[in-house]
């Protein structure tokens, strides 16, 4: 099955800039889409199509795509953007959707 | 606004059944796919089920062996999730969530409903 691994935890000073890599076997040739989870809510799309925000997400957040990896990157860090982070993609070969492990964002 | 309700959580017996609803509003439920996701308690998000908007096609974890069944009513703007045998490893917040047209994304979500298996 199609594994997306991300690192446990990610932390970054307010005003820095997070970079969150997700792993993946060719996960270039995918699309990757990124969640953000605050504690006690649902989860919320922050982007989708490897790189487009939906309505309403900062222009802060960003992703890319290529090789085996994609990156959430988050600038100008603020306190507010402290919660979990989950990629997405979808495994054609299977019909699945899998989600990778989950990187906790901690705003020092 | 687009909205999304689940309901039908709650606690069950190992071997016990469940079916979940989720209530939409504020959007065309009979053009879009559905999914179902679940999160262990400290775990991360985890796929369950999908299905299109017509009904067919439908996929499914491999993890539930044929115990679980996605279905909707287009008529009554509700997705449901029919849980049986359940075990141990099923308690979790089950998410309602509404896919991306033209992508597996799920660009909204319900609050999620807590169904404990339990002795």
């Amino acid at each position: 099955s199609y594994v997306l691994t991300q690192p446990p935890s990610v932390s970054v000073a307010p005003g820095q800039t997070a970079r969150i890599p997700c792993g993946g076997h060719s996960i270039g040739s995918k699309s990757v889409h990124w969640y953000q989870q605050k504690p006690g809510q649902a989860p919320a799309l922050v982007i989708y199509y490897d790189n487009d925000r939906p309505s309403g997400i900062p222009e802060r957040f960003s992703g890319s795509n290529s090789g085996n990896t994609a990156t959430l990157t988050i600038s100008r860090v603020e306190v507010a953007d402290e919660a979990d982070y989950y990629c997405q993609v979808w495994d054609s070969s299977r019909d699945h959707q899998v989600f990778g492990t989950g990187t906790k964002v901690t705003v020092l | 606004q687009v909205q999304l309700v689940e309901s039908g959580g709650g606690l069950v017996k190992p071997g016990g059944s469940l079916r979940l609803s989720c209530a939409a509003s504020g959007f065309t439920f009979s053009d879009y796919y559905m999914s179902w996701i679940r999160q262990a308690p400290g775990k991360g998000l985890e796929w369950v089920s999908y299905i299109s908007s017509s009904g067919s096609p439908i996929y499914y974890a491999d993890s539930l062996k044929g115990r679980f069944t996605i279905s909707r009513d287009n008529a009554k703007n509700s997705l449901y999730l029919q849980m049986n045998s359940l075990r141990a490893e099923d308690t979790a917040v089950y998410y309602c969530a509404r896919e991306c047209q033209g992508s597996h994304c799920s660009d909204y979500w319900g609050q999620g409903a807590l169904v404990t298996v339990s002795s």
